[in-house]
């Protein structure tokens, strides 16, 4: 079945500091690719997509690159805020059907200090 | 901006007892979805709504769970008899056919 691998967290960084939370799929086929953050609080929210292989998603500073070679969708930020502090998740569909089902991984925390 | 809106925002009930959550997915959307997370776990797919039927559902939406959209906005969960592993909370999502779902803040339920 598909699945979606997250780095476990908590991770914490002072602000300013360069931030990479991996992620991995395992799926059958090639899936859309997201990241949905979490501030506390809160529901979930979109913060970037890709469909495609090699596309890149950007969004408030943050990128990620769907990498098809090594089924990875790894989020970078290279300078964090205190206000990016929220749980990650990574996420994976399907367009087949008329279901947008979404397999998420465990979500990483992200704690960022002043 | 639309927005996903649930209700309640927190629910406290009895074992046993039956608990509809609430949601108002966004107006133009077809797609209507509920997922859970139960505290410390992965977010979890409960069930797909597409033209007035489930499109899919997973192994966790068993026969004491329900849907229904009754009006042509609101888009509602019922769990028959709750049991104490059902307390997480539970968001509702609502998608164009595009692939992308939008979510809303969450109804957190307790069973005590």
């Amino acid at each position: 079945g598909n699945s979606v691998t997250q780095m476990e967290g908590p991770v914490t960084l002072s602000e300013e500091a360069f931030l990479t939370i991996n992620c991995t799929y395992t799926a059958t086929g090639y899936p859309s690719l997201f990241w949905y953050v979490q501030y506390p609080g809160e529901g979930l929210q979109l913060l970037l997509k890709a469909t495609k292989a090699d596309d890149k998603g950007s969004n408030k500073g943050f990128e990620a690159t769907y990498r098809k070679e090594t089924t990875s969708f790894h989020l970078e930020k290279g300078s964090v805020q205190v206000s990016d502090s929220a749980v990650y998740f990574c996420a994976l569909s399907f367009s087949s059907g008329s279901a947008r089902q979404l397999t998420f991984g465990s979500g990483t925390q992200l704690t960022v200090l002043p | 901006e639309p927005e996903v809106t649930q209700t309640p925002s927190h629910q406290v009930t009895q074992m046993g007892q039956e608990v509809i959550l609430r949601c108002v997915p966004i107006s133009n959307h077809l797609y209507f979805y509920w997922y859970r997370q139960i505290l410390g776990q992965k977010v979890e797919f409960l069930v797909s709504f597409y033209n007035n039927e489930i499109s899919e559902k997973s192994e966790i939406f068993d026969d004491q769970f329900s849907v229904e959209r009754p009006d042509g906005s609101n888009f509602t969960l019922k769990i028959r008899s709750t049991k104490l592993e059902d307390s997480a909370m539970y968001f509702c999502a609502s998608s164009e056919a595009s692939r992308v779902l939008f979510f809303g803040e969450g109804s957190r339920l307790t069973v005590l």
